[in-house]
């Protein structure tokens, strides 16, 4: 597809479990972004890579966060004992890295809920 | 420490009227600015972008303004329609080689019939 592609748009899963969010940033584009949105907020910053630089983690709320980035293509983001607080919708997002005019795209989003 | 601020959480508007929609931001190492447009249940849109070099963009009804000496822009739409009820989320790159894109809190704004 010519999109960020996400996978599950919806996860639900039980306090405690491990779970795995799957994010094909459009093809090319070198940066790409983990945002999340909690009911009512706005969106918030977790992971960003950058081509072959060290990913910027600064934004990730806790350790049972990662993410991995392989290939320079496809994303995932785990969580890992999840809590109810993790509920979000998760979005990733790409982009190129070139020049100054460059804007990111945003996929559907992974709606997560914790129960 | 919020780098991106959107004071205004909600904006109600009548259709034809101007929407503005204000965005300020700390860092002055920002070099870029975005607009992006979120309806439920869909990522959002890009809409609109300024370089920090310029003090306007236009593209249609949409026209951003930026005023680097406040450290504040805000986007301009006119006339606004039904269909520009979302939520609009200002956005602002870091400098130089790094593209990381930091955001605001989003306002809500609807469009009266």
């Amino acid at each position: 597809g010519a999109g960020v592609s996400q996978s599950p748009s919806n996860k639900v899963t039980e306090k405690g479990k491990d779970v795995e969010l799957r994010c094909d940033p459009i093809s090319g584009h070198t940066a790409l972004y983990w945002y999340r949105q909690s009911l009512g907020q706005g969106l918030e910053f977790l992971i960003y890579f950058q081509g072959n630089s060290a990913p910027d983690k600064s934004g990730l709320p806790s350790d049972r966060f990662s993410a991995e980035r392989t290939g320079g293509s496809v994303s995932t983001l785990t969580i890992q004992r999840t809590q109810q607080e993790d509920s979000a919708v998760y979005l990733c997002a790409s982009s190129l890295m070139r020049g100054l005019n460059t804007e990111a795209f945003f996929g559907q989003g992974t709606r997560l809920t914790v129960v | 420490d919020q780098q991106v601020k959107q004071n205004s959480p909600s904006l109600s508007v009548q259709e034809g009227r101007i929407s503005i929609l204000n965005c300020d931001y700390t860092n002055s190492m920002f070099d870029y600015f975005l607009w992006y447009k979120k309806y439920p249940a869909e990522g959002p849109t890009f809409l609109i972008s300024i370089s920090s070099i310029k003090d306007k963009n236009e593209d249609g009804r949409f026209t951003v303004f930026l005023n680097k000496s406040a450290k504040h822009l805000s986007l301009h739409i006119v006339p606004s329609q039904p269909g520009d009820s979302a939520v609009y989320f200002c956005a602002a790159r870091s400098g130089g080689s790094n593209y990381k894109l930091t955001f605001g809190k989003g306002t809500l704004l609807t469009v009266n019939p």
